[in-house]
């Protein structure tokens, strides 16, 4: 099955840009989702089709896939970014079934 | 505006099926290029993709899963249910329903606020 790998913890300063990756066999050919899930919350889509927008979703997150790796680029990191953030892409198999990535703890130091 | 809810028992045993709905608003299952997905989070753990349904009856279920789940739409109440049979307390999860918007790569917009099942005997 198709496996999608993210770093479990990254720590950022105020301010700075965090780049959180996603890993995957030729995940460039595939479109990949971004959603920020705060504790007790349901997840939200933050970036869709590798670098889309939702509405209400700030500029300071963008996205990017190429190769084996998607980023998630938060700039100016806030406090209020502080979140687990999963990775998602559709289609893995003859299945056509979805798959989400083990997630990353951003921290803001 | 989209809405979604999860309903369903918060405690089912080992062996038995479980059976959620989702009630939703704001948008027809009916029509084109719109899904209702299934997804859960077992307690601290991360999200786990289960299974998707689109207006044209075009179901998906993950693999691993596939001979447990069953999704169906009853358009008539706007609603969504999915089963899972022979529960263990591994399927301890929040459950969470989800709309989306298209069929080609699966992504989703709106998400209800998710139900917490937990298997015990």
């Amino acid at each position: 099955s198709y496996v999608l790998t993210q770093p479990p913890s990254l720590s950022v300063a105020p301010g700075q840009t965090a780049r959180i990756t996603c890993g995957g066999y030729k995940i460039g050919i595939k479109s990949v989702h971004w959603y920020q899930q705060k504790p007790g919350q349901a997840p939200v889509l933050v970036v869709y089709y590798d670098t889309d927008r939702p509405s209400g979703i700030p500029e300071r997150f963008s996205g990017s896939n190429s190769g084996n790796t998607a980023t998630l680029a938060i700039s100016r990191v806030e406090a209020g970014d502080e979140a687990d953030y999963y990775c998602q892409v559709w289609g893995v198999s003859s299945d056509h079934e979805g798959v989400f990535g083990g997630g990353t703890k951003l921290t803001v130091l | 505006q989209i809405t979604l809810k999860e309903s369903g028992p918060t405690l089912v045993k080992p062996t038995q099926t479980l059976t959620l709905t989702c009630t939703f608003s704001g948008f027809s299952v009916n029509s084109s290029g719109v899904g209702v997905g299934w997804i859960r989070q077992p307690p601290g753990k991360a999200l786990e993709w289960l299974a998707l349904i689109y207006w044209n009856n075009y179901k998906r279920y993950s693999p691993s899963l596939k001979s447990r789940l069953s999704i169906t739409e009853d358009t008539s109440n706007d609603q969504v249910v999915l089963t899972m049979a022979n529960m263990d307390p591994v399927d301890t999860a929040t459950y969470y329903c989800a709309h989306s918007s298209d069929i080609l790569t699966g992504y989703f917009d709106f998400w209800g606020q998710g139900t917490l099942v937990t298997v015990s005997s």
